[in-house]
């Protein structure tokens, strides 16, 4: 069954602090995996990986794809309390139409 | 803001009934996916309308329908509403069907179910 695992589930952090949140998946037909920060409501689009080992960046948010190991990673550098949200990693795969498979999320909480 | 709209914002309703909820898709996007989010959970895909034909269909039952218009606007109906269909549903629009392309979420209708 395919299935896409976060971890951790929750994370404390002080303003400042970098994280890493991590992603793995086992999924037939891998296309893209594709990272989303939910503060309330909707989830809005981070990054999208096709690619293995390229790191895509934007401010202080940065990720990268190991198709090998099947798996990504989201950093975050000097964390701001404004990054409190939980973080989705979802999978899109061939023949899935449509259909993007989601982890569970990590919920981040960074303190002042 | 991704330009995609859902009403309503909330909803209460109770076991039995029935109910429509509504997304405008992005400018542009032809493609809508609706997704299912219990609390505490990553969201769960129901189905994809692409060009006002089902795309696509996650593992719901057939009281779960849809709909898109001309316009790629859709409509999301539940039947004979259970209290497990309490939750935040989300609608997506993409550029394409084409797999793994990237959605844009709204932001979400929560339905309550007494």
């Amino acid at each position: 069954e395919d299935k896409v695992v976060q971890s951790p589930l929750s994370l404390v952090v002080h303003e400042g602090d970098t994280v890493t949140l991590n992603c793995s998946y086992e999924v037939t037909n891998f296309r893209s995996l594709l990272w989303y920060k939910q503060e309330k409501k909707a989830p809005t689009f981070l990054f999208m990986l096709t690619s293995s080992g390229i790191e895509k960046k934007s401010g202080r948010l940065s990720s990268i794809l190991d198709k090998k190991e099947l798996f990504s990673i989201l950093n975050i550098t000097a964390t701001q309390t404004g990054d409190s949200a939980v973080y989705l990693c979802a999978v899109g795969y061939r023949g899935s139409q449509g259909n993007l498979i989601f982890g569970k999320g990590t919920k981040l909480s960074v303190k002042p | 803001e991704t330009g995609v709209t859902q009403s309503p914002t909330h909803l209460i309703k109770t076991r039995g009934q029935q109910v429509t909820l509504r997304c405008s898709s992005q400018s542009g996007h032809n493609t809508v996916s609706w997704y299912q989010q219990a609390l505490g959970q990553g969201p769960q895909f129901i189905f994809q309308y692409y060009r006002e034909e089902e795309n696509g269909r996650g593992n719901f039952p057939p009281r779960f329908s849809g709909l898109q218009f001309p316009n790629y606007s859709s409509e999301l109906n539940v039947n004979a509403l259970e209290l497990d269909d309490s939750a935040l549903y989300l609608c997506a629009s993409s550029l394409d069907r084409k797999e793994g392309e990237t959605q844009y979420f709204g932001p979400g209708t929560r339905l309550l179910v007494l």
